[in-house]
C-alpha cells in the first residue's frame, strides 16, 4: 500500500515563528502537493512538485515556501507563521501520468495563535 | 482560483435513496476524478474519468462526464449510513512537463440511518 506521511497530526505555533511541515512517501512517486483545507473553501493547492528540486506556485502561494531536497520528501516551510494560516494542510503524491490518483497523508492541523 | 466547484454543498439523504453530487469546472481537463473524506481524515480516491469518456461505473458508484458543459456527476446508488462524508472532484492539467491537480470546494454526504 502507498503510505503517504504528514509529520505531525496537530501542531500549535506561535505568531512570527518559522513552521516546517513535512511529508515522506513511500512508493517512488514523482508528482507530490502541499494543500490547505478551509472550511467553506475546500482543498487549495498551495506548492506541487514534479521532480527534486522543481517546484511550482499553486493558487495560494504567499507566505509559504517548500522545499525537495530528496524524491520522497516534500516539506512545506511558513517563513513567519500568521494566525491565517490557522488550517489544515495535507500532502498528497502520485505518479507522473495524467491517469495517475493522488495519495493523501491524514493532514496537520496547525494553530497559529 | 477554484477549478472544480461541487454542487450542492449540502446533501443529506435517508438510507437506501441514492444521492447525486455534481462538479462544474473551467479549464481543459485531463481526466477528473472523485474522492472521498472521512470526517478529520485525508482523501481517498474513488474513481477516475478521461476526458474521452461519458460514463464509468464502479460498484455502487456511477461518473458521468459532459466535457461540453464542463461537468461532471457522481451518483451514489442504494446509500449506506457509511457513505457519510465529503465528496470532492478533482481536475488534472497539464503544464510544461507537470501535472497539477485541483479540487473543488466539496459536497458534504449525511446519511441519516
Amino acid at each position: 500500500d502507498v503510505k503517504v506521511t504528514q509529520s505531525s497530526r496537530y501542531l500549535v505555533k506561535r505568531t512570527g515563528e518559522k513552521v516546517f511541515l513535512e511529508c515522506v512517501q513511500d512508493m517512488d512517486h514523482e508528482n507530490m502537493f502541499w494543500y490547505r483545507q478551509d472550511p467553506g473553501l475546500g482543498l487549495r493547492l498551495i506548492y506541487f512538485s514534479y521532480d527534486v528540486k522543481m517546484k511550482e506556485k499553486g493558487d495560494i502561494p504567499e507566505g509559504y515556501s517548500v522545499s525537495r531536497e530528496k524524491k520522497e520528501r516534500f516539506s512545506l516551510i511558513l517563513e513567519s507563521a500568521s494566525t491565517n494560516q490557522t488550517s489544515m494542510y495535507l500532502c498528497a503524491s502520485s505518479l507522473a501520468r495524467s491517469s495517475a490518483e493522488a495519495f493523501f497523508g491524514q493532514g496537520t492541523r496547525l494553530t497559529v495563535v | 482560483s477554484q477549478q472544480g466547484e461541487e454542487d450542492p454543498q449540502a446533501l443529506s439523504i435517508q438510507e437506501g435513496e441514492n444521492a447525486t453530487m455534481n462538479c462544474s469546472y473551467k479549464t481543459s481537463i485531463n481526466n477528473l476524478q472523485w474522492y472521498r473524506q472521512n470526517s478529520g481524515r485525508g482523501l481517498v480516491h474513488l474513481i477516475l474519468i478521461r476526458s474521452n469518456e461519458r460514463e464509468k461505473h464502479s460498484g455502487r458508484l456511477r461518473v458521468t462526464l459532459d466535457t461540453s458543459k464542463k461537468s461532471s456527476s457522481l451518483l451514489i446508488t442504494a446509500s449506506r449510513a457509511a457513505d457519510t462524508a465529503s465528496y470532492f472532484c478533482a481536475t488534472d492539467a497539464r503544464g510544461r512537463g507537470y501535472q497539477k491537480v485541483t479540487f473543488g470546494i466539496g459536497t458534504k454526504l449525511q446519511v441519516i440511518p
